[in-house]
C-alpha cells in the first residue's frame, strides 16, 4: 500500500517566521511530486512540479527540496505572511500512473 | 482563459437519484482528471483522460460511479444511484501533460451532498 505522509499536521506561527515542513513519499517507482497550496473554500492551486533528486524550485518566499532517494521533500516558506495561511498538500505520482496525495499541513500565520 | 469550469458549483439530492456532474477543460489541455474529496480519506484520483480517452479508472470507487468525455472540452462524471456516502467534494483538473509532467489546473469543484 503505497503512503504519503505529511508533517506537522498543523501548526501555528507568527508573521515573519520562517517555517518549514515534509512530506514522505515511498522512494521506489518515483515518477514526480508535486505541492499545492489550498486555501479554505477554493480549489488546489500549484506551487511546485519536480521530477529530479536534488531539485530545488522556488516561488516568492516559497521554496521545496527534493530527494527521491530517501523518499522526502520540504516545502519552506521565509518571513511568514497571513496569506500564506492555507493547507499545503503534496502529491506522489508514481512510474505507473498512480498518484496519491498525502494528508496536508495546514498552516496559519499570526498577524 | 477562464480555467477549468465545473458546475453544478453546489448539489443537493436524494439517495438514490442520479447525479451528473460537469467539467469544461482549459482549451488545449491534453489531460483531464477527475478527483474526490473526503474528510476520510483527503483527495483521490478518480479517473483520468488522455485525449478523451480514459487511461486509467481504478480509482473510481464502484459500478455506480461512471464517466465520459465525449469531446476536448466536456467531460461528466455520473453517479446512478447515489448513495450518502457519496458526498464528498468532486474537482476536476487538467493539464498539458500527463500525471507528473506538468502542473495540474484545479476546477472549483463541485459540493456534492446525498440525503
Amino acid at each position: 500500500i503505497l503512503n504519503v505522509e505529511q508533517s506537522p499536521q498543523s501548526l501555528h506561527v507568527q508573521e515573519g517566521d520562517s517555517t518549514n515542513f515534509t512530506c514522505s513519499f515511498p522512494s521506489s517507482n518515483f515518477y514526480a511530486l508535486h505541492w499545492y497550496r489550498w486555501e479554505t473554500a477554493k480549489s488546489p492551486e500549484a506551487l511546485f512540479v519536480m521530477t529530479l533528486n536534488g531539485d530545488e524550485k522556488k516561488k516568492g518566499r516559497i521554496s521545496a527540496t527534493l530527494n527521491t532517494k530517501e523518499g522526502y521533500s520540504y516545502l519552506y516558506i521565509k518571513g511568514s505572511q497571513p496569506e500564506d495561511s492555507a493547507t499545503y498538500l503534496c502529491a506522489f505520482m508514481t512510474s505507473y500512473d498512480k498518484v496519491i496525495f498525502g494528508p496536508g499541513t495546514s498552516l496559519s500565520v499570526i498577524p | 482563459d477562464a480555467g477549468v469550469i465545473q458546475s453544478p458549483r453546489h448539489e443537493v439530492t436524494e439517495m438514490g437519484q442520479e447525479v451528473t456532474l460537469r467539467c469544461k477543460p482549459i482549451s488545449g489541455h491534453d489531460y483531464l482528471f477527475w478527483y474526490r474529496q473526503t474528510m476520510m480519506r483527503g483527495l483521490e484520483l478518480l479517473i483520468y483522460f488522455n485525449n478523451n480517452v480514459p487511461i486509467d479508472d481504478s480509482g473510481m470507487p464502484e459500478d455506480r460511479f461512471s464517466a465520459k468525455m465525449p469531446n476536448a472540452s466536456f467531460s461528466t462524471l455520473k453517479i446512478q444511484p447515489s448513495e450518502p456516502r457519496d458526498s464528498a467534494v468532486y474537482f476536476c483538473a487538467s493539464s498539458w501533460l500527463g500525471l507528473g509532467g506538468e502542473t495540474q489546473y484545479f476546477g472549483p469543484g463541485t459540493r456534492l451532498l446525498v440525503l
